[in-house]
């Protein structure tokens, strides 16, 4: 069973450009969550989503980001007219059903924004 | 969900068990005890979570004291591949969605 993929490992932007981050979660898993890690902190959540709808967002910031999980394909999130303090590492997580049970995080996205 | 209180930094030396504490003593009822470790630049890696009674499970024990005030990680005979830094993440499965509420954590660093 392949664990949560992620994909780019690594992904360079510059300033303005949009940023595509993708996240196939473990097979059978339907709930997503993603993280941010800005350099020389700890991951922060950002938003939870669910096959086709978005449950928590509280950690998004208001404005260029957004994150969707469609019914086929990977769940994506997308960074428009990236700015330097976009970079960071993103990371997915995946779980089965079951809140408590625990979360597999993928190996994360690198962006790096010029 | 609860916060928690770790040690900002621990050594251990290979072979030796390590003892990584964490207060959470405003923890409710329904709110779990897990522990997360982040290996240099991978993403975060589960290892144990409990309620209120002891868990043990092939990476390390759980010991949470009765009052559920506070709980340690016993990795039982560390090896330079633990060097991370651990979490312990109270959270509420009931009203949060389950999501995880990152600290700063604690940095272990096992020693030859």
């Amino acid at each position: 069973n392949a664990g949560v993929m992620q994909n780019p490992r690594h992904l360079v932007r510059r300033r303005g450009q949009e940023a595509r981050l993708r996240c196939s979660p473990m097979k059978g898993h339907s709930h997503v969550y993603w993280y941010r890690q800005l350099p020389e902190e700890g991951l922060k959540f950002m938003v939870y989503l669910q096959k086709e709808n978005i449950i928590d967002e509280s950690g998004m910031p208001k404005e260029r980001f957004s994150a969707e999980f469609p019914k086929e394909g990977p769940s994506i999130l997308r960074i428009q007219q990236v700015v330097r303090g976009d970079s960071a590492a993103y990371f997915c997580a995946s779980r089965g059903q079951g809140a408590r049970n625990e979360q597999f995080f993928g190996p994360g996205t690198r962006l790096t924004v010029l | 969900d609860a916060k928690t209180t770790q040690p900002p930094s621990m050594d251990c030396a290979e072979g030796r068990a390590a003892n990584l504490p964490c207060n959470h003593s405003t923890i409710s009822g329904n709110e779990y005890v897990y522990w997360y470790r982040q290996i240099h630049s991978q993403g975060p890696q589960y290892i144990i979570h409990g309620l209120k009674n002891n868990e043990t499970n092939e990476m390390a024990s759980l010991i949470i004291t009765e009052d559920r005030k506070s709980s340690t990680l016993i990795l039982p005979h560390a090896t330079l591949r633990d060097t991370a830094v651990y979490y312990c993440i109270v959270r509420s499965t009931t009203d949060s969605w389950g999501k995880l509420q990152f600290g700063a954590g604690t940095q272990v660093v096992v020693t030859p």
